[in-house]
């Protein structure tokens, strides 16, 4: 079964300091890992995909199948970071279904 | 905005009564999802459909129906509506094609089942 774990419900973080968003997934196979982020009174939206190495908004995420895990990181946090983070994943072939993480709501604190 | 809304946007229902929520898009994307957004849950799948006709459970799929005839809609059926059914509903839409696209997500059905 795939599963996505994020292990903080809750994170806050000074403007101007590094962010971690922690993802853990299970998938028995080759998964596609996404980030999707919802801004308050606004829709869940794509952040990032691993496929795609890009960098939104100054996140980063890495894929590390080894410790089967895609954190989001962004070195220095602004104020507008504040929303409701959800890391996602979906196989990388049809017929797939698309599975959330509980979320983790991240506050900056000016 | 892609096209992607849902209907109601909230409705009040009572407890045993059947509810049935609408989702249509105008992308015509194969794959369409039902989840269930509640606090320390985050979002938990219903059901979804990778064409028409062509529907499977998600984790919560218990109490719930879906029902897929055309390309451009997905309906969520509660069959005898509970309290615990007293969700905010969030249908997606997604699209696969060497790799998946964005998941665009519809507004949000607030359901309140007294």
């Amino acid at each position: 079964a795939q599963r996505v774990t994020q292990p903080e419900k809750l994170l806050s973080v000074f403007k101007g300091a590094p962010v971690e968003l922690k993802c853990n997934y299970s998938y028995s196979g080759s998964p596609e890992l996404f980030w999707y982020v919802q801004y308050s009174r606004q829709r869940l939206q794509l952040l990032l995909r691993h496929i795609s190495r890009e960098s939104i908004k100054g996140f980063t995420a890495d894929l590390n199948k080894g410790e089967t895990s895609f954190h989001l990181k962004k070195p220095f946090a602004q104020e507008e970071d504040s929303a409701m983070y959800y890391c996602a994943l979906s196989g990388n072939f049809g017929n797939e279904k698309l599975t959330f993480g509980t979320g983790t709501r991240l506050t900056i604190i000016p | 905005d892609a096209g992607i809304t849902q209907s109601p946007r909230h409705k009040v229902t009572e407890t045993g009564t059947p509810v049935t929520l609408r989702c249509h898009q105008t992308e015509n994307h194969r794959y369409m999802y039902w989840y269930r957004q509640d606090p320390g849950h985050g979002l938990r799948l219903i059901h979804y459909s990778y064409g028409v006709k062509d529907t499977d459970k998600g984790e919560v799929s218990d109490g719930y129906s879906v029902s897929r005839s055309k390309t451009e809609d997905f309906l969520l059926t509660l069959e005898s509506a509970t309290s615990s059914q007293t969700s905010v509903y969030f249908c997606a839409i997604s699209d696969y094609d060497r790799g998946w696209t964005e998941a665009f997500f519809g507004q949000g059905t607030r359901l309140t089942v007294v």
